[in-house]
């Protein structure tokens, strides 16, 4: 099966400019995730959708960070304006709704640079 | 937050040789996984093991979870050139819980 695609797979940006980042999940994977990895450091989680609704985003900076998950398939992170503080690799998952297995399929990451 | 602390942060080993990393975590889990990263393949999914068990084998990978001590590790025996990576232990807190919470990492380099 085709795993979890993700775009563009790097970004370069001055700071204050704006960027997205767009991930299509495992065909009929219900759950998607988007994590941020700063350099040296393991994914932290900033927003979870279910289908097409948000499940958990309370480590999201949601006064510039912004996501969104239309008809529950494909799905788009979005910085506006963007920090220095913010350039880290942006990984999106995606897992299938199961209660008793949670394993996360992660796609390849998008490295952003913030000048 | 990340739960997950992995020990030692660096590992360098030489091929052949097994490898062993340690996580430490500080709440209640419903299971562990593990995930390995390299700059080929992004970051895989290992081996998951569940709060109610002990010790579990996926090819030459042992993990072992001790939840009295809050504690995982995973062992790699025979390492190869092309087990360097970063490996993350990862924690889910609830049975319908879907979130991960990952640590920092060891960094795994095997010497050919």
């Amino acid at each position: 099966e085709a795993g979890v695609a993700q775009s563009p797979r790097y970004k370069i940006i001055e700071k204050r400019q704006s960027v997205a980042f767009w991930c299509n999940p495992i065909s009929g994977h219900a759950t998607l995730y988007w994590y941020q990895q700063i350099l040296g450091q393991g994914p932290k989680l900033l927003i979870q959708f279910q289908n097409n609704g948000v499940v958990d985003d309370s480590q999201l900076p949601k006064d510039r960070f912004s996501a969104e998950r239309l008809k529950g398939v494909d799905s788009t992170l979005k910085i506006q304006p963007a920090k220095l503080e913010d350039s880290a690799v942006y990984l999106c998952a995606s897992s299938a709704r199961d209660r008793l297995i949670n394993e996360q399929f992660f796609g390849p990451g998008t490295r952003l640079t913030v000048l | 937050s990340q739960q997950g602390e992995e020990d030692p942060q660096a590992l360098s080993i030489q091929e052949g040789e097994n490898a062993t990393m340690n996580c430490s975590y500080k709440t209640s889990i419903n299971n562990l996984q593990w995930y390995r990263q390299n700059s080929g393949r992004g970051l895989v999914h290992l081996i998951l093991i569940r709060s109610n068990e002990r010790e579990k084998h996926s090819g030459r990978l042992r993990v072992t979870l001790d939840t009295s001590k809050k504690s995982s590790s995973l062992l790699i025996t025979a390492s190869r050139a092309a087990d360097t990576a970063s490996y993350f232990c990862a924690t889910a807190l609830g049975a319908g819980s879907y979130q991960l919470t990952f640590g920092k990492g060891t960094k795994l380099s095997v010497i050919p």
